[in-house]
């Protein structure tokens, strides 16, 4: 149980166009989504956190109008990208956290973006 | 400070060596522990949470120490396949996570 899903598990785009990542949650209702991206070597960075029907929070540094994000069902958000640039090249992972009182969170296998 | 800190390593190990890792955090309300592990360009997995008690799966063994702020992972017996990235994850208020920025080790043959 708990499998979570990403599309697409790659993109290249060009500089100046929006790409949008789905996030899902397959057997199992999350009420909370997470949005983290990765560079090369590093940790990950969380970049926002989602909710069912309401307004993501976003982390500090991240602007929310250019990384859009929609949780508008309990197996479902999606993250876009608008008018990508080079160093929005990243890895880019989400993670689902359901009704249980464990703060267990599964991530989707990640979605790797290249903008060129 | 960042809030989770752990060494980076490499730590290169031959199979069948015990291996530790330790992980510091800052925040003492932090409320929940967890390793994961990562393999090279794939998602995290969960590899265990992280009770007060303490725990072990087969060959894995984790340890907190609230008093002191730092969690352990000790793996016995290590594989080939343990190879990757060991990342000490700390729940906060919110029950967002924060990352640590990993361990790697590698297991040689």
């Amino acid at each position: 149980g708990a499998v979570v899903s990403q599309h697409p598990s790659r993109v290249i785009c060009k500089s100046g166009t929006s790409v949008k990542i789905e996030c899902r949650s397959l057997d199992f209702q999350a009420t909370t989504m997470f949005w983290y991206r990765q560079f090369p070597k590093k940790s990950l960075m969380l970049m926002a956190t989602s909710n069912e029907g309401s307004k993501a929070t976003y982390e500090q540094g991240v602007e929310k109008d250019k990384f859009l994000i929609n949780h508008a069902s309990l197996t479902l958000s999606t993250l876009t990208v608008t008018s990508a640039h080079p160093e929005d090249s990243s890895f880019y992972i989400c993670s689902a956290r359901g009704w249980t009182s464990s703060y267990e969170q599964y991530f989707g296998p990640g979605t790797r973006l290249t903008v060129t | 400070r960042k809030e989770v800190e752990q060494d980076p390593g490499p730590f290169n190990v031959p199979e069948g060596a015990t291996v530790a890792f330790n992980c510091t955090y800052s925040n003492s309300a932090s409320q929940s522990f967890f390793w994961y592990r990562q393999d090279c360009r794939k998602e995290p997995k969960l590899l265990m949470s992280v009770y007060s008690s303490g725990n072990e799966d087969g060959r894995f063994t984790a340890q907190l120490n609230r008093a002191s702020q730092y969690i352990s992972l000790l793996i016995r017996d290590s594989k080939l396949s343990d190879s990757a990235t060991y990342l000490c994850v700390v729940g906060r208020s919110g029950q967002n996570f924060v990352f640590g920025p990993g361990t790697r080790l590698s297991v040689l043959p």
